[in-house]
């Protein structure tokens, strides 16, 4: 089992760029979720994907958008860059059970700097 | 949310047990308390969690207080490989509030050889 994946893992962007950052799950799970993780921070929720819906969002602007796709893959597309995106970016999978989620996996991440 | 207090730091010599606090006061009484950790230049893992009751699995113990206002992680021989920051996460069992992991700041272990 390979775990969560994610591409690329590190990438360098100019300001006012966008980007699209992906990953697919563990193999089993259904859900997944995206974290920002600034240096010396621990990671911040920008949103999870279920059933290929957006189904809880953070505190992030409209500018950070997602997709999942029918195999339970997702995408991260963040439009506008600024400086202040400069990341590291997580995604996380996990298995819904009911009305309850198993433990979450995450993957490597993807380093994002923007100058 | 509930809130987590954990110290900044802690160092342990290899071989030795850790004992890693955690003070959640504000915890609900529904919350469950996870424990994730972040090796360095890697995403988190999972460690353990627990309700109210202690637990024990392969990577570590979770000591709840009685009032479940603070737990205790600990490593029974720490390991160089143990090395990481270790996040104390409450987090609703159901509804939508058990949807993502609020993580603070944590606390960064060090081992010592």
């Amino acid at each position: 089992d390979a775990g969560v994946t994610q591409s690329p893992t590190h990438l360098i962007k100019t300001r006012g760029q966008q980007v699209t950052l992906r990953c697919s799950p563990k193999s089993g799970h259904d859900t997944v979720s995206w974290y920002q993780q600034a240096l010396g921070q621990g990671p911040q929720f920008i949103f999870q994907y279920y059933e290929e819906e957006e189904r809880q969002r953070g505190n992030f602007p409209d500018r950070f958008s997602g997709h999942q796709f029918p195999n339970y893959s997702s995408e991260l597309n963040v439009n506008a860059l600024l400086l202040g995106d400069s990341a590291l970016y997580l995604c996380a999978s996990s298995l819904l059970r009911g009305r309850t989620s198993t433990e979450a996996f995450f993957g490597q991440g993807t380093r994002l700097t923007v100058v | 949310d509930a809130k987590t207090t954990q110290p900044n730091s802690m160092e342990s010599n290899e071989e030795e047990p850790v004992h890693l606090p955690c003070n959640h006061s504000t915890i609900s009484g529904t919350d469950y308390i996870h424990w994730y950790r972040q090796l360095p230049s890697q995403g988190p893992e999972y460690v353990i969690h627990g309700l109210t009751s202690n637990v024990n699995n392969r990577m570590a113990s979770l000591a709840i207080a009685e009032d479940r206002k603070s737990s205790t992680l600990i490593l029974h021989r720490a390991t160089l490989r143990d090395a990481a920051v270790y996040y104390c996460i409450p987090r609703p069992y159901s509804g939508a509030g058990s949807y993502q992991l609020t993580f603070g700041k944590g606390t960064k272990l060090s081992v010592i050889p």
